[in-house]
């Protein structure tokens, strides 16, 4: 069975930083791209960052570029994404989701709340 | 203007069928892009129904009933996701998807009430 878990969430002033943590089991991780997408109180899913099996391509949506970044370690069947200069807008919950089945977001976390605020 | 735009709600009688748009901005042609559907639930991350982009190129999702089924509207510019039969337990938040420019793009999405 296929399981991602996310930790790593949590209270942080604007301007601050976090490294949320997604563990992967149940597939070969070290196989697949794996993403991260966040989901405001309230609204639909925004893509955050994708990266692929070998960390030889990697991709940011514009609004975290530059202040984000993803990596994994595929020893440990984990997935990162360091948030640095956090911003009030950043709070949502945050997803990991893989493409294990297919070449798309297939497989979700429960997600872990992030919440930048003074 | 959003690269992809969805009603923000639909409501129908249960056993009715569910018609819901995901229109394409003007310059971005509907028919070279797989159009993917998730349903969310509260308090749950969203799930991926079915990926659609011509009767040769679809995928369902594993265990998502046959009601739920894609097309498109090259008129319109448009994926659509058609729920067949309505049943309570579809009521949820409905989300398209594309890959464009190196990015998942999302809809805002539709909430589907069936009343």
């Amino acid at each position: 069975e296929v399981q991602l878990v996310e930790s790593g969430g949590g209270l942080v002033q604007p301007g601050g930083s976090l490294r949320l943590s997604c563990a992967a089991s149940g597939f070969p991780f070290s196989n697949y791209s794996m993403n991260w997408v966040r989901q405001a109180p309230g609204k639909g899913p925004e893509w955050v960052s994708y990266i692929n099996n070998s960390s030889t391509t990697i991709y940011y949506a514009d609004s975290v570029k530059g202040r984000f970044t993803i990596s994994r370690d595929n020893a440990r069947s984990t997935l990162y994404l360091q948030m640095d200069s956090l911003r009030d807008e950043d709070t949502a919950v945050y997803y990991c989701a893989s493409q294990y089945t297919g070449s798309y977001p297939d497989y979700w976390g429960q997600g872990t709340l992030v919440t930048v605020s003074s | 203007q959003a690269v992809l735009t969805q009603p923000s709600s639909l409501s129908a009688s249960p056993g009715a069928s569910a018609s819901l748009t995901c229109t394409l901005r003007s310059g971005i042609n509907v028919g070279s892009y797989r159009i993917y559907w998730y349903q969310q639930k509260p308090g749950s991350p969203p799930q991926f129904l079915l990926r659609y982009k011509s009767d040769s190129d679809k995928r369902q999702g594993s265990g998502v009933p046959s009601r739920f089924s894609g097309s498109k509207d090259a008129s319109a510019n448009a994926g659509i996701l058609l729920i067949s039969g309505l049943q309570s337990e579809d009521e949820a938040d409905y989300y398209c998807m594309i890959w464009y420019n190196s990015a998942w793009v999302f809809g805002a999405g539709t909430k589907v009430t069936v009343l």
